[in-house]
Order: C-alpha cells, then sequence, then structure tokens
C-alpha cells in the first residue's frame, strides 16, 4: 500500500532556529514529491521535486529529494513566528493518464515561539 | 483571478439532509478534485475530475456524488449526510502538465461542515 509518512509530528523551536521536516515515502511508480504549508486554512503550494540531488529555494526555505532512500526534506533557517504552520508533503504516484494521484501524509506541525 | 472558490465557509446539516458544497475556478485548469480533512487523518482525496464530464472515485467516496459539466465548476454533493461527514472540506484545482495531472494543486479556502 502506498504511504507518506512525515516526522516529527510536531516540534517547538525558537525564532532564529533552523528546523529540518522530514517525508519519506513508499510508493508504486513515483512521479513527484510536493510541498505544501497550510495555516489553519487551505494548504499553500512550497514545492515540487522530481529528481534526486537538485536543491529548490525559495528564501529561507529548500528542499531536496533522495529517490534511493525514498525520502525529502524541508529545510527553514532562522526561523520567524510567521513560519508556525502545518508542513505537508504530498507524493503523486501512479502510471501515466489519469491513474495518477497524490498520497498525503499527516503533516508536520511547527510552532515557532518568539 | 479569483482562484479556488468554495462556498459556504460553514454549514450545519442534520443527519439524513442533503446539500452540495460548490466548488469554482477561474484559471482553466483541467484537473479538480474534493478532499476531506480530519484530526489525524491528513487529506482523503473524495473524488476527482481530470476535465469535464469525466469524473472518477477517490480514496473515499462513499456518500458523495459529484458532476463537472463546466471546466469552471465542480460541485460535490452529500446525499443523506451524516456525523462521519462532519470535517473540512477543500476543492482543489491543478493544470495538466503533459501526462502529469496532479502537480502543484491550488486549493479554495475550504467548508467547515458539521453534521448533528
Amino acid at each position: 500500500e502506498d504511504k507518506v509518512v512525515q516526522s516529527p509530528l510536531s516540534l517547538v523551536v525558537h525564532e532564529g532556529d533552523t528546523v529540518t521536516l522530514n517525508c519519506s515515502y513508499e510508493v508504486t511508480n513515483f512521479r513527484s514529491l510536493l510541498w505544501y504549508k497550510q495555516e489553519k486554512k487551505a494548504p499553500t503550494f512550497l514545492f515540487m521535486l522530481t529528481s534526486s540531488g537538485i536543491e529548490k529555494k525559495s528564501g529561507r526555505l529548500s528542499s531536496i529529494l533522495d529517490k534511493k532512500e525514498l525520502f525529502s526534506i524541508l529545510n527553514i533557517t532562522a526561523t520567524q513566528t510567521g513560519d508556525s504552520a502545518v508542513y505537508l508533503c504530498a507524493v503523486e504516484a501512479g502510471n501515466a493518464g489519469n491513474n495518477r494521484k497524490l498520497i498525503w501524509g499527516l503533516g508536520t506541525s511547527l510552532a515557532v515561539n518568539p | 483571478n479569483a482562484g479556488v472558490t468554495q462556498t459556504p465557509k460553514f454549514q450545519v446539516l442534520k443527519t439524513g439532509q442533503s446539500m452540495t458544497l460548490q466548488c469554482a475556478q477561474d484559471m482553466n485548469h483541467e484537473y479538480m478534485s474534493w478532499y476531506r480533512q480530519d484530526p489525524g487523518m491528513g487529506l482523503r482525496l473524495i473524488h476527482y475530475s481530470v476535465g469535464a464530464g469525466i469524473t472518477d472515485q477517490g480514496e473515499v467516496p462513499n456518500g458523495y456524488n459529484v458532476s463537472r459539466s463546466t471546466t469552471e465548476d465542480f460541485p460535490l454533493r452529500l446525499l443523506s449526510a451524516a456525523p462521519s461527514q462532519t470535517s473540512v472540506y477543500f476543492c482543489a484545482s491543478s493544470y495538466r502538465r503533459g501526462s502529469a495531472n496532479v502537480n502543484e494543486q491550488f486549493f479554495g479556502p475550504g467548508t467547515r461542515l458539521t453534521v448533528l
């Protein structure tokens, strides 16, 4: 059965800390891995990763994929209180055509204290 | 662009009542989907559509119907509401890039549904 596991489930840090969130997966026919941020509302897209070893960056956030070890990490440097959110990982898997699907992890709840 | 819009934002139903959750997008996305999000369960796919006139079941379709008569609209119908359907419902849409259907989904603001 396809599954996506995120760790830790929750994390509390102080402003300025660096955090690393983990996402591991076991799926059939991996296509891509996506990271989303959810702040009490709808998830918003952060990154999509398809190739191993290529880092995606956006400001203080970065992410990388390891398709051999089947995981991805999301790094946030110099955290701010505005980074407090649930970070969701999803993996797109399946064959070509209309059989693709997204498998979602349960998320990591990050709280950044001032 | 308004993006993905959902109505209503909140709804309380009694067991056995029916209702329709509305979803619309103005980005000309081919792929649209409905999720429910429950504590400890994550996002679960209810139904999805890869284009007008085409719908298919997701992970938890029972008790829900959908239709896709236009590219823009993808309503979700609860046929006979049950307390187990108390949840937050999200509609999402995405481009269809080549043979990929589900990259970079844009989510609506959600509907919080309570069934008594």
